[in-house]
């Protein structure tokens, strides 16, 4: 079956522009995650979804992230006037709960460049 | 909080030998230990994991792994290399009512020489 798909897989953009990126989940999957890979650095968490609710957002580093994931399938992490700093891999993993210990499928990343 | 620290950045083995990757980690509450192996533009893949009971654990592609609670280590072994093993292997850790969110270590990027 599909795994988790990610778009776009390349985004560059400005200093100060708005991006969204998106996360496809596998289907059937309640749990979703959000990680920022920074090069040389394992993946960092930044929020997790459980349904239609973000469980965990303690990860997302300032207010200029958000992430959205309205029907509880698809999410959008939002990400404001981007800063050279938010350079970066972000993975998105699913699973099929966050309650008890599920594998956590992950995508193949969005490389995020900001110029 | 949890943490994770992976000794070596880069290890070289040759094909046949042993592999051993280093894991130790830090956590105030009985840890989940993962291991994930990422192949160039793909996404992360789980090798293996420890949750509860037997504390040597098989994975995927001959790799295994012993949770040592007295050490707090979780190191990665295979017997003998083979060339479609290199790749950067992360060691995580998680625990229960935190959604099960991971805490990766910095990576061990494996090569494999003729």
């Amino acid at each position: 079956g599909a795994g988790v798909s990610q778009t776009p897989s390349n985004k560059v953009t400005e200093k100060g522009k708005y991006v969204e990126l998106r996360c496809d989940p596998i289907s059937g999957h309640t749990a979703l995650y959000w990680y920022r890979q920074s090069l040389g650095q394992g993946p960092e968490f930044l929020i997790y979804f459980q349904g239609t609710g973000a469980a965990d957002d303690s990860g997302l580093p300032n207010d200029r992230f958000f992430a959205v994931r309205p029907e509880g399938s698809v999410s959008t992490l939002k990400i404001q006037r981007t800063e050279r700093g938010d350079s970066a891999v972000y993975l998105c993993a699913s699973s099929v709960s966050g309650t008890g210990i599920y594998e956590q499928y992950f995508g193949p990343g969005t490389r995020l460049t900001v110029t | 909080a949890q943490s994770v620290t992976q000794l070596g950045s880069h290890v070289s083995v040759s094909e046949g030998a042993l592999v051993l990757l280093r894991c130790n980690y830090s956590s105030s509450v009985p840890p989940y230990l993962f291991w994930y192996v990422q192949y160039p533009n793909q996404g992360l893949q789980l090798l293996l994991k420890y949750t509860t009971g037997a504390t040597l654990v098989k994975g995927i592609n001959g790799f295994e792994a012993e949770f040592k609670k007295s050490e707090t280590s979780f190191h990665l072994t295979k017997p003998s290399a083979h060339m479609s093993d290199a790749a950067e292997y992360f060691c995580a850790v998680s625990s229960t009512g935190g959604g099960n969110k991971l805490t990766f270590g910095t990576g061990t990027q494996l090569k494999v020489e003729l």
